[in-house]
């Protein structure tokens, strides 16, 4: 079955320990996006990537990093320096069709 | 900047009641707009969507129609379900970054039996 998946569905880490999550998809779609979502807030764009090797800031990016080395993966780091990282993660991607994207189940990251 | 805009929730409703959340947009150009659905502990899922003014979007039910005069794009259902309740959200994209998606804030719906 194609779609994306994301691993862990829940993690929780110490405060000041980077966090690396998973994000896969066999929909073989160029474009692949990471979104944080808090309650009451909709989604925010984190970070999104158009082709392998190459990504660009969303609105929220301080604190986070990525990378794109394959075409299916798409990578979120949290890294210390972001300052409230506990949240819900979606991944996402699209094909040719702009606006239309598959999400992911999510991460539910908690930090204490 | 662009942005989205949805009525507050949570909404609440009987089975078989009438539905409507609305939706209204600012953007920059000309934008094409999509409903979201998220049932609880999921991701997204696309419910419909609309390219360009006075076009009308379907799926299981519910209907949105682009109004580019009000610039609304309201999300409506003759008569919801149980399984209808989720979190909605309205979103646009402008096709200037690749798929870019901007959201409305959600509007939680809970349908009672």
């Amino acid at each position: 079955d194609g779609g994306i998946t994301q691993s862990p569905k829940y993690l929780f880490r110490k405060e000041g320990q980077n966090v690396t999550l998973s994000c896969e998809q066999n929909l073989n779609h160029d474009a692949m996006y990471w979104y944080r979502q808090d309650p009451g807030q909709g989604l925010r764009l984190i970070y999104y990537s158009q082709i392998v090797n190459d990504f660009q800031k969303g609105d929220i990016a301080e604190g986070y990093s990525v990378s794109r080395e394959k075409k299916e993966s798409f990578p979120l780091t949290v890294t210390s320096a972001q300052k409230n990282p506990t949240a819900f993660y979606l991944c996402a991607s699209s094909g040719l069709a702009a606006g239309e994207q598959y999400f992911g189940p999510g991460t539910r990251l908690t930090v204490t | 900047g662009d942005s989205v805009t949805q009525m507050e929730g949570p909404v609440t409703l009987s089975e078989e009641a009438f539905l409507t959340i609305n939706c209204t947009y600012t953007a920059t150009g000309y934008p094409s707009l999509f409903w979201y659905v998220q049932y609880p502990g999921e991701g997204l899922q696309l419910l419909l969507k609309a390219t360009k003014a006075d076009d009308k979007g379907s799926n299981k039910g519910f209907e949105a129609t682009y109004r580019k005069e009000t610039t609304s794009f309201h999300l409506e259902k003759g008569s919801v379900q149980v399984s209808d309740s989720a979190v909605y959200f309205c979103a646009l994209n402008l096709g200037t970054s690749y798929g870019k998606l901007t959201f409305g804030q959600g509007t939680i719906l809970t349908v009672h039996p």
